[in-house]
Parts: C-alpha cells; sequence; structure tokens
C-alpha cells in the first residue's frame, strides 16, 4: 500500500462550485499534512499546511481525521483559475510522501 | 527574486552520458531536498541536507546519483552514465529548521535521456 493515496479524479466542475476530494495515509505517526498546487509542467506550489484538525484559508479549507487517516481538501466558489492537479502529501522525518494528485477542471 | 532556483531549467542528453544539476535554495533555508517526479505521479524523495551534511537518501538514489552541498548553501545532483529510465522532471525545495517543515520548490530540471 502506497504512504500516501489520493483520489485521482478527474472532477469536472462548474464555475462556482464546490468541490471536494481526499488523501488517505498509513502512517498514524504522521504529524505535519500538505496541500500543493500544481499546474501542468510546473512545480508544486505550497497550497496550505495541516497541522491539527484542520485549516482554512479563503475559499479552501482543510480537514484532517486522525482517527480515519484521512485528509479533505474543499475549494468553494470554484474559479476558472483553481484548475490544477492537486497533491497531498505528509511529513516523514522531514522528507515529504506525496500523493499522485488530483486533477480538477473548472469549466466556465 | 528570492524563491528557489534550479539550472538548467531542461537538459537533453543521450544515454550513457554524465548530467549535473544545480539548486539554488532559499537563502535562509538550512534544508535542501531533491525529488524526482515522472508522468502522472508525485514528487519521489531522493535525499536531503541540512547545511552541508547529507543526512538521508532514498534506495531510489543508486549509486549513479551523488549529491552535494559543499559550503551549505548551493547544491549539485549528479547522474554519471544516465539510462532512458532517468528521464523525468528533477525537483529542488528548500525548508528552515522550524517543525512545520514547509518546503518551497524550484522550477524543476527536465531531464531526457535519448
Amino acid at each position: 500500500r502506497k504512504e500516501v493515496e489520493q483520489d485521482p479524479g478527474p472532477f469536472n466542475v462548474p464555475e462556482g462550485a464546490t468541490v471536494a476530494f481526499n488523501c488517505t495515509y498509513s502512517n498514524s505517526a504522521s504529524q505535519s499534512f500538505f496541500w500543493y498546487r500544481q499546474d501542468c509542467r510546473k512545480e508544486p506550489k505550497l497550497l496550505m499546511s495541516v497541522y491539527s484538525s484542520g485549516n482554512e484559508d479563503g475559499r479552501f479549507t482543510a480537514q484532517l481525521n486522525r482517527a480515519s487517516q484521512y485528509i479533505s481538501l474543499l475549494i468553494r466558489d470554484s474559479k476558472l483559475s483553481d484548475s490544477a492537479t492537486y497533491l497531498c502529501a505528509r511529513s516523514n522525518d522531514y522528507k515529504l510522501s506525496f500523493g499522485a494528485g488530483t486533477t480538477v477542471t473548472v469549466r466556465a | 527574486d528570492t524563491g528557489v532556483s534550479q539550472d538548467p531549467r531542461h537538459k537533453i542528453t543521450k544515454r550513457g552520458q554524465n548530467v549535473t544539476f544545480r539548486c539554488d535554495p532559499i537563502s535562509e533555508h538550512n534544508r535542501l531536498y531533491w525529488y524526482r517526479q515522472t508522468l502522472g505521479q508525485g514528487p519521489e524523495f531522493l535525499t536531503y541536507f541540512q547545511n552541508e551534511a547529507q543526512l538521508e537518501k532514498s534506495r531510489l538514489l543508486s549509486d549513479r546519483f551523488s549529491a552535494e552541498r559543499p559550503k551549505g548553501s548551493f547544491s549539485t545532483l549528479e547522474i554519471q552514465r544516465t539510462e532512458q529510465g532517468d528521464s523525468a522532471m528533477y525537483l529542488c525545495a528548500s525548508s528552515g529548521l522550524a517543525e512545520d517543515n514547509e518546503q518551497f520548490f524550484g522550477p524543476g530540471t527536465r531531464l531526457t535521456v535519448l
């Protein structure tokens, strides 16, 4: 089993919609989690850090469920510019373990 | 620009040749990481440095790969005798010493081995 697994998508949503997807992890000792956004052929850019039960930043909300070992990302009021691949990562002894990403496409 | 920089951005080489990539981290960051990413996958950890010390290497890092960070600032990643399977995006990231471990990535070097 991979250390971090993600809902691969693709999620195809209209502008203004809410979209949510999950990421599960296998190491219960993990303390820090992150969501990165990656555009095609670009580097991952840090979107949110998740240390406790969750985090909110504008239209983006991340929830951490330690009992069930998953993290979710919710995007409200989707914009065309939100179209990207969203990578979930957990920190383990300083290195990051990533999922394969969830692709989101927001259509006009 | 005070972000992580990498050079070159693209490298095309023939199988069997050696290649070297450079990474300049964010100046105040003590930790520097190398990852590799192939199409459809997330980045995979290769190795990391704290200052000039290489503290961990992944099993993915075969003996053809070597990384250095001689003065605790920039780092180089060398691949000897390249193989077609080495074709990937090589990403560098840096972070401070804080436990939050937020890592910031450079633009990557895309390697194509013919």
